[in-house]
């Protein structure tokens, strides 16, 4: 089975600290995602990547950025956060260029920031 | 761009009965696939079924089937005989075939499932 594993589940911040959230994922999987989920309004893409170092855009980079140095991991980046960024935060991976395409996510990760 | 709707945010049903959640979408494409993922209380999301929009026939997972009314935007889903473990949040998504639209997805608001004993 496909393993994505995203290193905290719970995380409390200050504001204007510097956070990283980590994920790892162990198929291989060239895509990899970071999106994230608030009420009302489902999931929102952050930022992708489809292959090590190269990286995309999503729907709300703002205030955010990624890294990606090893094709199994991929890391969201709060350079100075914010309490709008107190959020639910979810990394998912995919094969690229299938059509059977299925994205596989993580547990999750609950950022409040203070 | 693309949207997608889900226009009940709290559905509730019976264990054993039969219920369809609601999603629309919105895309001037006529390549593409649509998604019903589910997220139980652990959070961990799941995929529950897939429709290729060039494919008349609605899927079927089981306990779980699809409506997919192309002209219409719409892709409802239906699950039969309820059962405990259904109870999550459910979300559409939509993705382009198009190949350098980059593999993303567009998800709808959510719709969160209660099942009573």
């Amino acid at each position: 089975d496909v393993k994505v594993t995203q290193s905290s589940r719970y995380l409390v911040k200050r504001t204007g600290e510097k956070v990283f959230l980590e994920c790892v994922q162990d198929m291989d999987h060239e895509n990899m995602f970071w999106y994230r989920q608030d009420p009302g309004l489902g999931l929102r893409l952050i930022y992708f990547s489809y292959d090590v170092k190269m990286k995309e855009k999503g729907d709300i980079p703002e205030g955010y950025s990624v890294s990606r140095e090893k094709k199994e991991r991929f890391s969201l980046i709060l350079e100075s956060a914010s309490t709008n960024q107190t959020s639910m935060y979810l990394c998912a991976s995919s094969v690229r260029g299938t059509s059977k395409y299925i994205q596989y996510f993580g547990a999750g990760t609950r950022l409040s920031v203070l | 761009a693309q949207t997608v709707t889900q226009s009940q945010p709290e559905m509730s049903v019976q264990e054993a009965e039969t219920v369809t959640l609601s999603c629309t979408y919105d895309t001037s494409e006529s390549d593409y696939y649509l998604f019903w993922y589910k997220q139980p209380p652990s959070r961990q999301m799941i995929l529950v079924i897939r429709q290729e929009a060039y494919k008349q026939q609605n899927a079927t997972e089981n306990r779980f089937s699809v409506n997919f009314q192309k002209a219409a935007k719409s892709f409802s889903l239906k699950i039969s005989d309820s059962q405990l473990g259904d109870a999550a949040m459910y979300f559409c998504a939509y993705r382009s075939a198009i190949s350098n639209a980059g593999n993303m997805l567009t998800f709808g608001g959510g719709t969160r499932l209660m099942v009573k004993p």
